[in-house]
């Protein structure tokens, strides 16, 4: 019943290497998200997706790829990692975008270290 | 100026105290604003959308201030289950700023 589901939770991986993390969701949204939350816990929003268009890129550096295949899903792949890329990584959901009611819904987070 | 801020706290209550929390922010645009609560180690989970009225849910009442740029939250009788981290988003567009969360240590 899981409405926002991400894989994998936890990723171990060498500095250089190439990784994606894959998000679903089931609630029947139009718009996803992908966040990242550093060490000291700073939620930021790198990319958000609109009927599987990006609408939203924060300045993200271009090793950072998000790919929409359908409205139900938004998967990021990272190539090249980095030190710095070791964080928490969130997808997120919602009807429409940054409307009054169009709260966001939560995966359960993709803790990535990068060694 | 930062785009949301909050007092990152702790903010150290017994039971059954009453706390405030206030978040400001920037954009006078801005068109949506929310307060999340997040769990050590969990996802934020949304404790309630702010109405420009206000708004009450139980124990939980929040408030817009668009003059001033500022939401709060306000929460009576605090629980033990209460401690968390509170954090306050702002929206507009497809965007969602997020606050650096406050966090909350309710005590027996």
């Amino acid at each position: 019943d899981t409405a926002v589901s991400q894989t994998p939770k936890y990723l171990v991986t060498q500095m250089g290497n190439d990784k994606s993390i894959k998000c679903e969701q089931n609630l029947g949204h139009d718009t996803m998200y992908w966040y990242k939350q550093d060490s000291k816990k700073f939620l930021k929003i790198m990319f958000s997706y609109n009927n599987k268009e990006l609408i939203i890129n924060e300045t993200v550096p271009n090793r950072f790829s998000p790919k929409s295949p359908d409205k139900a899903h938004l998967n990021l792949h990272i190539n090249s990692l980095e030190l710095g890329d070791s964080a928490v990584y969130f997808c997120a959901s919602s009807q429409g975008g940054a409307g009054v009611h169009n709260e966001q819904f939560f995966g359960p987070g993709t803790r990535l270290t990068v060694l | 100026r930062k785009e949301v801020e909050q007092d990152p706290g702790p903010f150290n209550v017994p039971e059954g105290a009453t706390v405030a929390f206030n978040c400001t922010y920037s954009n006078s645009a801005s068109q949506s604003f929310f307060w999340y609560r997040q769990d050590c180690r969990k996802e934020p989970k949304l404790l309630m959308s702010v109405y420009s009225s206000g708004n009450e849910d139980g124990r939980f009442t929040a408030q817009l201030n668009r003059a001033s740029q500022y939401i709060s939250l306000l929460i009576r009788d605090s629980k033990l289950s209460d401690s968390a981290t509170y954090l306050c988003a702002v929206g507009q567009g497809f965007s969602f700023i997020f606050g650096k969360g406050t966090r909350l240590l309710v005590k027996p």
